[in-house]
């Protein structure tokens, strides 16, 4: 089966420009994640999907990042105006929904993931 | 609010040496804890995950893990490690509502 494809995969620009990533899940996982991967730190989720409903983005700076997976399937990530401390990598995850009635045991599924160098 | 500590933050070793990387997690109710492995240039890939049943999980590449409730730990483990093992291993708590949660990750170094 296909991955998650994510693009671009590189962005340079300079502070206070905007930015936008798109994502495209494995078909048919029902959740999609985006996180923010700052050099020698783990992922930390920026926003969750479930569907094309927001289930978490407590952790989104809402005043300059925007998310949204219009349809419940491909999803984009915009930033704007970017910040020096958002150079980072933006991955983008999914995962297959659980078998109703049980509980969800799958794994995520990480794309190549867009690294962003803000200037 | 569930968070994941791995203590160590770079480990070198050489071929053949037996690796342990730790992994804490903090939450009290059921979790699914998954170990996952960046190799240079490439995407985030699951070593291994554990759910229920046996605490000794096996995973991909001679990997194993295991689970200690009392201790909130889910070690990484390896007998012998190669060069091709290089790589940066995460640790990752699933608990409630699809939530995953990340430690800050573990550079390994193996000298050939």
């Amino acid at each position: 089966e296909a991955g998650v494809a994510q693009s671009p995969r590189y962005k340079i620009i300079e502070k206070r420009q905007s930015v936008a990533f798109w994502c495209n899940p494995i078909s048919g996982h029902a959740t999609l994640y985006w996180y923010q991967q700052i050099l020698g730190q783990g992922p930390k989720l920026l926003i969750q999907f479930q569907n094309n409903g927001v289930v978490d983005d407590s952790q989104l700076p809402k005043d300059r990042f925007s998310a949204e997976r219009l349809k419940g399937v491909d999803s984009t990530l915009k930033i704007q105006p970017a910040k020096l401390e958002d150079s980072a990598v933006y991955l983008c995850a999914s995962r297959r929904s659980a078998t109703s009635g049980t509980a969800n045991t799958g794994e995520l599924f990480f794309g190549e993931g867009s690294r962003l160098t803000v200037l | 609010a569930q968070s994941v500590s791995q203590h160590n933050h770079h480990v070198i070793l050489s071929e053949a040496a037996s690796l342990e990387l730790g992994c804490n997690y903090s939450y009290g109710g059921t979790v699914n804890l998954f170990w996952y492995v960046q190799y240079p240039g490439q995407h985030l890939q699951l070593l291994l995950k554990y759910f229920s049943g046996d605490p000794l999980v096996k995973g991909i590449k001679g990997f194993e893990a295991e689970f200690i409730k009392s201790k909130f730990s889910f070690n990484l483990r390896k007998p012998s490690v190669q060069w091709s093992d290089t790589a940066e291993y995460f640790c990752a708590v699933n608990g409630d509502f699809n939530k995953f949660y990340f430690g800050s990750g573990t550079k390994l170094n193996v000298k050939p």
